[in-house]
């Protein structure tokens, strides 16, 4: 049983289009976030949830839009796709926001054309 | 605004030999650190933590040693195995975020031969 899952797996686009990340945990976490890990390889935080709540919006284009239908699901969508927008993204999710150990998906390798 | 920082990428050890990554922070405001490990085409995958009120922590092969007056953390891993072979990632609780998320650093790629 995959405690993160996220698909696609990799997503091949092209520039302009609209596109979608799913992400799902079964661990009962309340806390959940995407995080990107651009070509410099850092990994940076974009949006965290909450029980459904927005907590953190880290100056992210509004182009990009999570959604959390219920706790246990994060979706990001991306409009209008960028060249720039290539990026690993990984779904992440915490039993609280005070609770630093993150279990992370296994990634969405986006790749803009 | 780099606040963790690994300045070593790449890290070439033998097996049975220990492996020493670094990890150096700049916001004194830290005060809980962890470690990942990730796997090529897999998430990162948390292996120990440590917390500031502690200069160390130990779990099997791995130790975190906590040096706060020199803003400096290391990871121990004795002995090597081939299947340590990985990326790591020092992390910390964003102060400015109240905790609520981490920022990494950028990894050092361990490779260990057998």
């Amino acid at each position: 049983d995959t405690a993160v899952s996220q698909t696609p797996k990799y997503l091949v686009t092209q520039m302009g289009n609209d596109k979608s990340i799913k992400c799902e945990q079964n661990l009962g976490h309340d806390t959940m976030y995407w995080y990107k890990q651009d070509s410099k390889k850092f990994l940076k935080i974009m949006f965290s949830y909450n029980n459904k709540e927005l907590i953190i919006n880290e100056t992210v284009p509004n182009r990009f839009s999570p959604k959390s239908p219920d706790k246990a699901h994060l979706n990001l969508h991306i409009n209008s796709l960028e060249l720039g927008d290539s990026a690993v993204y990984f779904c992440a999710s915490s039993q609280s926001t005070g609770w630093t150990e993150a279990f992370f998906g296994q990634g969405t390798r986006l790749t803009v054309v | 605004d780099q606040q963790v920082k690994q300045n070593s990428p790449s890290l070439s050890v033998q097996e049975g030999r220990i492996s020493i990554l670094n990890c150096d922070y700049t916001n004194s405001m830290f005060d809980y650190f962890l470690w990942y490990k990730k796997y090529p085409a897999e998430g990162p995958t948390f292996l120990i933590s440590i917390s500031s009120i502690k200069d160390k922590n130990e779990d099997g092969r791995f130790t975190v040693f906590l040096n706060k007056s020199a803003k400096h953390l290391s990871l121990h891993i004795v002995p090597s195995q081939p299947g340590d072979s990985a990326v790591y990632f020092c992390a910390a609780p964003r102060a400015d975020l109240a905790g609520t998320a981490l920022i990494f650093g950028k990894g050092t790629t361990l490779s260990v031969s057998s």
